[in-house]
């Protein structure tokens, strides 16, 4: 079965530390770029940073940057976030999702996981 | 700046049609985008990817109900034979400027 399932998620004090991880299963994992997204409680959809299939090329959003780190192990199947200094606005539903094409860094995201919550609040 | 404009809201019967619309900032009308569900306390569901001809690719599974069309700068998503259970959140999203960028999201009702 193809999937994407995240964990890592909890609820943690403003200014510490989180790891999120996405197990892959059902696709070549290390042909795809991957991506975390997220959607605060009522809003919408933000992306939040991407990684290449190879780790060559990384990007993230500017409410994270110097932040958050992301990063991937294709021998593990997996996908990482790790959110350092932590606000209340990082409060969130986190999604990891694989692009459509394979080897493009940017495309349409055609798989999501189920989702992990982080909540960050004192 | 890139930026994807959804209409907040939108409303059909059961059984009719409806068209959302997304549309693309000036200068970006050239650019694909991807149209997602998110049926509520779920999450997002990839629909198809569009492109600016009008040509898309379905996700697996996605029902001949859900079709997309272009028209400029606006792309659309079409939903046929509503059914209780389109009643979600549609997003659409792009990454022709170097990030991926969503529409604030289309809430549709089934009546």
């Amino acid at each position: 079965e193809v999937q994407l399932v995240e964990s890592g998620g909890g609820l943690v004090q403003p200014g510490r530390s989180l790891r999120l991880s996405c197990a892959a299963s059902g696709f070549t994992f290390d042909d795809y770029a991957m991506h975390w997204v997220r959607q605060a409680p009522g809003k919408g959809l933000e992306w939040v940073s991407g990684i290449s299939w190879n780790s060559g090329s990384i990007g993230y959003a500017d409410s994270v940057k110097g932040r958050f780190t992301i990063s991937r192990d294709n021998a593990k199947n997996s996908l990482y976030l790790q959110m350092n200094n932590l606000r209340t606005e990082d409060t969130a539903l986190y999604y990891c999702a694989k692009v459509l094409g394979v080897v493009v860094f940017l495309d349409a995201f055609n798989m999501w996981g189920q989702g992990t919550m982080v909540t960050v609040s004192s | 700046q890139l930026v994807l404009t959804q209409s907040p809201s939108a409303s059909a019967s059961l059984g009719a049609s409806v068209k959302l619309t997304c549309t693309l900032s000036s200068g970006h009308s050239s650019y694909a985008i991807a149209w997602h569900q998110q049926q509520p306390e779920k999450g997002p569901r990839y629909l198809m990817k569009l492109d600016s001809d009008g040509s898309h690719s379905k996700g697996d599974g996605i029902p001949d109900r859900f079709t997309g069309s272009s028209s400029g700068a606006d792309r659309y998503l079409t939903i046929s034979s509503l059914q209780s259970e389109d009643e979600a959140d549609y997003y659409c999203q792009t990454w022709g400027t170097g990030i991926p960028v969503f529409g604030g999201g289309t809430k549709l009702t089934v009546l």
